[in-house]
């Protein structure tokens, strides 16, 4: 089966704390992203990677860092944590070539005290 | 720059009524269009897309329409059903650098009383 496996599914830290938010598909895809998603303001990319050893910033990539090692994986990891990255966060995935259709994650609830 | 603009939630609606979502949006060049849909719990998925001015995409029921001279994509399903309640949202690939990038709509909730 197709999927885009996020973990864990909820998590509650505390300020400075590291973390990391695994991400992992599949599909073969070049083509994979972290999105953070807030009340009113929709999804907002916060880095992507178009393949092994490739990444980009997205649009709010502060306090946020990513690695792609291999094309399965896409960790996003929070080196210092703070309030402002509480938030329901998604990683997606898609082909690269004819790649219209991103396939998500369920979702990581990140709350931080 | 490339942006998505949705009608502001939520909707409530009781069951078997007429849906609009309306979506508009502003981009260079062709974009491509498309409605995600986010069920309670779970990531987002596809719901339909289109490519090209005046494509149609559709299903379960739901269409959408590449308007260009509107710039809009508006969302509509003829009769609802309760299993329809869910967060939808209006996104945007652009053409370009980081070409699988997704521009989102703020979203918008959807609640279908039987």
């Amino acid at each position: 089966e197709a999927q885009v496996t996020q973990n864990p599914r909820y998590l509650i830290t505390v300020t400075g704390k590291k973390l990391t938010v695994t991400c992992s598909q599949n599909m073969n895809h070049e083509y994979m992203s972290w999105y953070r998603q807030d009340p009113g303001l929709g999804l907002r990319q916060i880095y992507y990677s178009m393949n092994v050893e490739v990444t980009d910033k997205g649009d709010v990539p502060e306090g946020y860092k990513v690695s792609r090692k291999e094309k399965r994986n896409f960790p996003l990891i929070l080196e210092s944590p703070s309030p402002n990255q509480t938030s329901l966060y998604f990683c997606a995935s898609s082909h690269l070539k004819g790649g219209d259709i991103q396939y998500f994650g369920a979702g990581t609830r990140l709350s931080v005290l | 720059g490339n942006s998505v603009t949705q009608m502001e939630g939520p909707v409530t609606l009781s069951e078997e009524a007429f849906l609009t979502i309306n979506c508009t949006y502003t981009a260079t060049g062709y974009p491509s269009l498309f409605w995600y849909v986010q069920y309670p719990g779970e990531g987002l998925q596809l719901l339909l897309k289109a490519t090209k001015a005046d494509d149609k995409g559709s299903n379960k029921g739901f269409e959408a329409t590449y308007r260009k001279e509107t710039t809009s994509f508006h969302l509509e399903k003829g009769s609802v059903q309760v299993s329809d309640s869910a967060v939808y949202f209006c996104a945007l690939k652009r053409v370009g650098q980081g070409a699988q990038k997704l521009v989102f709509g703020q979203g918008t909730r959807l609640t279908i009383n039987p």
